[in-house]
């Protein structure tokens, strides 16, 4: 089992770029969720999926993002346009049922995201 | 949303025995209790799971009250790499299960 893999684990852009982040869940695993780490407002929940659909949105900051999976091993999430204040940590992490119980979260090593 | 309150830093030394309480008092029939462990630069990673009463694993214990409206995480011998943030989360699906809060960062001095 390799785990949540995430690329790439770094990324640097110019303001009004657009930048796409990937990740492929554990094979099997029927949720994919989508998290934003910073320091002033920690882990937020972005968006997500179940069986490749979008359940809950709610976290997705404003339009200039979005994700997609077009497939169970894939995921993208993209910022367009990216600013400065999008600079975090984007973690992907996926489970096997939708319940806490036994379910719980594996999350991969995320993708550092600097915006300049 | 549930709403889980943790110290927000704790220090300890190497082979103590730390305890980290979460304070959870809306917790719902149907929650779980679940903690993650967090080092600098990786995601979050799974520690142990309860419902009520206690749970041990190779890792740590899990201990629940009777009205769980706390638990509190025991982590035996500290070693120095214990050393990061501690969440808790409660819940059973949906967006609050899957909600975080500030965490606990443990620091473990030789």
């Amino acid at each position: 089992d390799a785990g949540v893999i995430q690329s790439p684990r770094h990324e640097v852009t110019e303001m009004g770029q657009e930048v796409t982040l990937r990740c492929k869940p554990i094979s099997g695993h029927d949720y994919l969720f989508w998290y934003r780490q910073t320091m002033m407002r920690g882990l937020e929940l972005l968006i997500y999926f179940n069986n490749n659909v979008p359940i809950d949105d709610s976290g997705m900051p404003e339009d200039r993002f979005s994700a997609k999976m077009p497939n169970a091993s894939f995921s993208t999430l993209k910022i367009q346009p990216s600013e400065p204040r999008d600079s975090a940590v984007y973690f992907c992490a996926s489970s096997l049922y939708g319940r806490t119980h036994n379910s719980p979260l594996h999350f991969g090593n995320g993708t550092r995201l600097t915006v300049t | 949303l549930a709403k889980t309150t943790q110290p927000i830093s704790m220090d300890s030394y190497e082979g103590q025995e730390v305890n980290i309480t979460c304070s959870h008092n809306n917790i719902a029939t149907n929650d779980y209790i679940t903690w993650y462990q967090q080092f600098p630069s990786q995601g979050p990673r799974f520690i142990i799971q309860g419902y009520k009463t206690k749970v041990t694993n190779e890792v740590a214990s899990l201990f629940i009250p009777a009205d769980r409206k706390s638990s509190t995480l025991s982590l035996p011998r500290v070693s120095l790499s214990d050393t990061a943030v501690y969440y808790c989360l409660v819940g059973d699906t949906g967006r609050r299960a899957l909600t975080f809060g500030s965490g606990t960062r443990l620091q473990v001095q030789p």
